[in-house]
């Protein structure tokens, strides 16, 4: 059974380009979160979603980031027009209701 | 709202030797707390959870931590490491029924070192 499956695990972006980070949670699982871990910080919460509804955005900042979970396909999180202030790690977690969360093993977010 | 606060961000030991991680937390309601261990370049996976019932809560590699309610605490303990240990370790807490939201709320890490 294989966990929360993220890609790319590295992604390099000029400032001003588009990021577009992609997440598949475990199977059977409804419930995603993406939570972003800067230098020296522990992980911070950006939004919660299920499948086609965004439950809690309340961490996602104003400008620029946007994230869905489609009925089919992984879910997105989007970050336009980069800046260097965006270089972190990213992770998603997938659970079911209730449940504990499962991590991925991050996406890694350098911005030039 | 809650919050997390781990004392220590680096923890330096001998293998063989007991460790202690301590987390510390705040909030008005209820919570769930838990400890993640995060190893180089990988993500964070579940070392154990206090949800109810007894306060000790044990992993299945020697590691336990107890909820202390009146010391809004629950640190993290195991009487001898091994080199294998060595990771950062991730406190979180989680407010009860957030209309099914598992949003945690997670402290800044403690990296423990364990040298031979």
């Amino acid at each position: 059974n294989a966990g929360v499956m993220q890609n790319p695990r590295h992604l390099v972006r000029r400032r001003g380009q588009e990021a577009r980070l992609r997440c598949s949670p475990m199977k059977g699982h409804s419930h995603v979160y993406w939570y972003r871990q800067l230098p020296e910080e522990g992980l911070k919460f950006m939004v919660y979603l299920q499948k086609e509804n965004i439950i809690d955005e309340s961490g996602m900042p104003k400008e620029r980031f946007s994230a869905e979970f489609p009925k089919e396909g992984p879910s997105i999180l989007r970050i336009q027009q980069v800046v260097r202030g965006d270089s972190a790690a990213y992770f998603c977690a997938s659970s079911l209701l209730n449940s504990p969360l499962h991590f991925g093993n991050g996406t890694r977010l350098t911005v030039t | 709202a809650q919050s997390v606060t781990q004392l220590d961000s680096q923890v330096p030991v001998f293998e063989e030797a007991p460790v202690e991680l301590r987390c510390n937390y705040s909030s008005s309601v209820s919570v769930y707390l838990f400890w993640y261990v995060q190893y180089p370049n990988q993500g964070l996976q579940l070392l154990l959870k206090y949800l109810s019932g007894s306060t000790l809560v044990e992993s299945i590699n020697g590691f336990e931590a107890e909820f202390n309610k009146s010391q809004t605490s629950f640190h993290l303990r195991k009487p001898s490491v091994h080199i294998s240990d060595t990771a950062e370790y991730f406190c979180a807490v989680s407010a009860h029924h957030q209309g099914g939201s598992e949003k945690l709320v997670f402290g800044k890490g403690t990296k423990l070192t364990v040298n031979p």
